[in-house]
């Protein structure tokens, strides 16, 4: 059975530090790895991608260790907007390219 | 550019009864996919299509639960007859033909309660 782990939290951390998360994939024929980010009650959207050397989108970066089969997610500056839960994705690929989801890492920044 | 559209946005109902739920996904998105999102887990793909045929529905409880996209454009998923533990959010997600991007562009999801 394909699983990805993520640690639930909640994280709480004071407004402009630094957070990251982990998470671990068990497929290790998995394709492509997101971040997701989803707010209370709404849809997941779209954070960014994670590729094999490691990719920044401004506050955001996200590694990808394929031999250990793990990602992680940093954020810097952490901005009270930031408040979500963040998913970990992995896509086997292929036709059948269904996103398999972890549960997801609550964090709440705090003023 | 309109997102994906889910109907009804909220449905409550008694265990043994049925229920249907609709997807209109972005216009041109070649394939649709329908989640099913328990309180406090991660969704978790029940079908796909690729235009109105099945790509995967190997998570899909097909004792109960029943999807088409006829047309290959919108969809309806169905439970029939729903237990206690179908209470979700049932989101459908979709992406264009293209593989560039694989990027799923969810809907607002409908949350239905079983009582």
């Amino acid at each position: 059975r394909k699983e990805v782990e993520q640690d639930p939290g909640p994280f709480n951390v004071p407004e402009g530090a630094t957070v990251a998360f982990n998470c671990t994939y068990s497929n290790s024929a998995s394709q492509s790895f997101f971040w997701y980010r989803q707010d209370c009650r709404k849809e997941p959207k779209l954070l960014m991608s994670v590729y094999s050397s490691g990719n920044e989108d401004g506050r955001f970066t996200a590694q990808l260790n394929r031999a250990s089969q793990y990602i992680s997610l940093l954020i810097r500056d952490s901005k009270l907007s930031d408040s979500a839960t963040y998913l970990c994705v992995v896509n086997d690929g292929g036709g059948a390219d269904g996103l398999t989801f972890g549960k997801g890492t609550h964090l709440i920044i705090q003023p | 550019e309109a997102g994906v559209a889910q109907s009804p946005r909220y449905k409550i109902i008694e265990k043994r009864q049925s229920v249907a739920f609709w997807c209109n996904p972005i216009s041109g998105h070649a394939t649709l996919y329908w989640y099913q999102q328990i309180l406090g887990q991660g969704p978790k793909l029940l079908i796909q299509f690729q235009n109105n045929g099945v790509v995967d529905d190997s998570q899909l409880p097909k004792d109960r639960f029943s999807a088409e996209r006829l047309k290959g454009v919108d969809s309806t998923l169905k439970i029939q007859p729903a237990k206690l533990e179908d209470s979700a959010v049932y989101l459908c997600a979709s992406r264009p033909r293209t593989r560039g991007g694989n990027e799923q562009f969810f809907g607002p999801g409908t949350r239905l309660t079983v009582l």
